[in-house]
């Protein structure tokens, strides 16, 4: 079946110091999503990425799509407190269903 | 709008014990779904719904039952409750059933079973 691999699993960075996340899928994605999980809290949508080559950002986090829709990045600049938590890609096989594949997520620790 | 709700929000259960854990939202969504949540292990499909009396079986649904009689409930039952579904469960929903819109997380029940 569809996997979607997320790494690293854990990232440790000093505050003001960049952040990438990667998330590789096993086959073709219609498209992929991002979400960010706080300690002890629930994921919460960031993005939505569709056409092959995209490229979004939101202030300092820059997201990709990979030309053959089949992988995926989340970058963020200058880190800050603010950015500790989990970050999940999730991707669908298929435009039809809401049935999202997550990756098993990236927890960033930013020391100040 | 209350979005997503889930109760309980913490759960103790003896082994073989059944229990339901409760899903529900205001928002008139068609889609919903529920997800376990483990260390190292992201987050993960149980059953998901795409409307009312419309149930399908995702990636991890042994243990569980669903069912979905209206569209703002979406209960996940615990038949007979193994230490292995120790876990952190989520619900969520979203707009339709396309996987194009973003879906919307409940707070999570974290739940143990003894």
């Amino acid at each position: 079946g569809q996997q979607v691999m997320q790494i690293p699993q854990y990232q440790h960075v000093q505050e003001g110091e960049d952040f990438t996340t990667y998330c590789n899928s096993s086959t073709t994605l219609s498209n992929i999503q991002w979400y960010k999980q706080r300690p002890g809290g629930h994921p919460v949508f960031l993005i939505q990425l569709v056409k092959s080559g995209e490229v979004k950002k939101q202030k300092r986090l820059t997201f990709q799509f990979g030309e053959a829709k089949k992988n995926s990045s989340l970058h963020i600049t200058a880190t800050q407190t603010t950015d500790v938590g989990t970050y999940f890609c999730a991707g669908s096989g298929s435009s039809n269903t809401g049935k999202l594949i997550f990756g098993q997520g990236t927890t960033l620790q930013v020391k100040p | 709008n209350a979005g997503v709700t889930q109760t309980p929000k913490f759960q103790v259960l003896k082994t073989g014990q059944s229990m339901t854990l409760q899903c529900a939202q205001d928002m008139n969504h068609e889609y919903m779904s529920w997800y376990r949540q483990d260390p190292g292990m992201g987050l993960r499909l149980i059953h998901y719904s795409v409307g009312a009396g419309i149930t399908d079986q995702g990636e991890v649904p042994n243990g569980y039952n669903v069912s979905r009689s209206t569209t703002e409930d979406f209960p996940l039952r615990l038949l007979s409750a193994a230490p292995s579904q120790t876990s952190v469960y989520f619900c969520a929903s979203s707009y339709s059933g396309s996987s194009y819109n973003e879906q919307f997380f409940g707070p999570g029940t974290r739940l143990t079973v003894l």
